[in-house]
This record gives C-alpha cells, structure tokens and sequence, in this order.
C-alpha cells in the first residue's frame, strides 16, 4: 500500500513555456502532499506544503506565482512551473501523507525536467 | 539555525559493514529517519528512530542518541545494490523534515 504515482516521469521544455506535473496517491487518501526539488548532488529541497483545499505553504525564497500548486481532492495535487527559464531544471519530487506530520509519508518517482 | 551533517561520500567492500553517521541541530525534534536514493530515483524509507537506542531491520540498523544529536546508519553483509546515496533527516517541532546533503555510498566487489 502507500504508492505514490507521477506524471511525467521526465519532461523537456522550451524556456518560456508551462509544465505541469501530478502526483497522485494511488491507493490512500493524502490530507497533505509535499513538494521538494533536487538539483544534482545536493539534498532534498522543501518547496511547498499543500493541505487538500486550501493554498499551499510555500518555503521561504519559493516563488508562489512560478511554482503554481492545487491540491483539488485527497489523491492529487499538481505543480505547475510557469515561464520555464534553464535553471529551473531539477528533478521534482512529490510526497503524500494522512497527517500534519511528515513522518507517514511516502515519496513518488520524481519528475525531471530539462529547460532547453 | 537548523542543520545536518554526513560524510559526503563512503566506499566499503561488498560482504563488509559500514556506518553512515549523521549529526543534527533543530529547533525540537520528532525523530530521525534515513532514506535510501539511487540514482535518478525518489528516496524510499528505510528507518525511524525517535528513541535512544538501536532499532534493526534485516542487514540494515539505525542507532540514535538524542543527548548527542546523532544518529548512524549500520549496514551489513553489503550487495552491490547497495550503493546509493543515504538521506538523513531530521523532523523538527513543526514536523517539517530537515535534510542533509547524502552520503554517497560507492561499494567494490
């Protein structure tokens, strides 16, 4: 149990333009979904915290209007990167969990998208 | 300020152990968990210590001392499908998920 799903699972953009990447709980209901970003060799980013039905919580240095998130039901939220630029290239990792705390939670596959 | 501290980098042999350390300051703390990574992959979960002590899982243990900030992870009986990179982190009094940069674990045959 506790999978995690998300789509795509790695995506190539023109600068300037929108990607939006899912990230579903399969097979439990996820009251909060978290956001990370990791560039190469470095560690896990926290970028947003989403609670279904209400706006995300987005880390300090995080830019709300470029890194638009919905968390419209208990099995999805999505993470929509507007007006790409090259260095917003990274893998995106999403996780989902039943509670506030992070300790039950459970990562999905990750998206990498490449800027070109 | 909140922070995580462990080995950039290990190499050990296929068939030994390692011990992956890790050392942590944050504001409260809930617990310390280790994740595995490999490559091009989402972390999976591989423990949760909240207590002192040693908490053993098959080939893999986790230890932790909340008076000394620290933690390790022990690995035993090593497979080369081991090698990955191993996330500590540490969850703070707002359960937020603090973590460091991995330890890349390289292991030779």
């Amino acid at each position: 149990g506790a999978v995690v799903s998300q789509h795509p699972s790695w995506v190539i953009c023109k600068s300037g333009t929108s990607v939006k990447i899912e990230c579903r709980s399969l097979d439990f209901q996820a009251t909060t979904m978290f956001w990370y970003r990791q560039f190469p060799k470095q560690s896990l980013m926290l970028m947003a915290t989403s609670n279904e039905g209400s706006k995300a919580t987005y880390e300090q240095g995080v830019e709300k209007d470029k890194f638009l998130i919905n968390h419209a039901s208990l099995t999805l939220s999505t993470l929509t990167v507007t007006s790409a630029h090259p260095e917003d290239s990274s893998f995106y990792i999403c996780s989902a969990g039943w509670t506030k705390s992070s300790y039950e939670q459970y990562f999905g596959p990750g998206t990498r998208l490449t800027v070109t | 300020g909140q922070n995580i501290d462990q080995p950039t980098e290990m190499t050990a042999t296929e068939g030994a152990i390692v011990q992956i350390n890790c050392t942590y300051q944050t504001s409260g703390f809930n617990g310390l968990f280790w994740y595995q990574q490999h490559a091009g992959e989402a972390p999976t979960f591989l423990s949760y210590n909240v207590l002192d002590g040693l908490e053993e899982k098959g080939r893999f243990s986790s230890f932790l001392s909340r008076s000394k900030g620290y933690s390790y992870l022990l690995l035993k009986e090593l497979q080369m499908k081991d090698s990955a990179s191993y996330l500590c982190a540490a969850m703070d009094s707002n359960y937020q998920l603090i973590w460091g940069a991995g330890t890349k674990l390289i292991i030779k045959p």
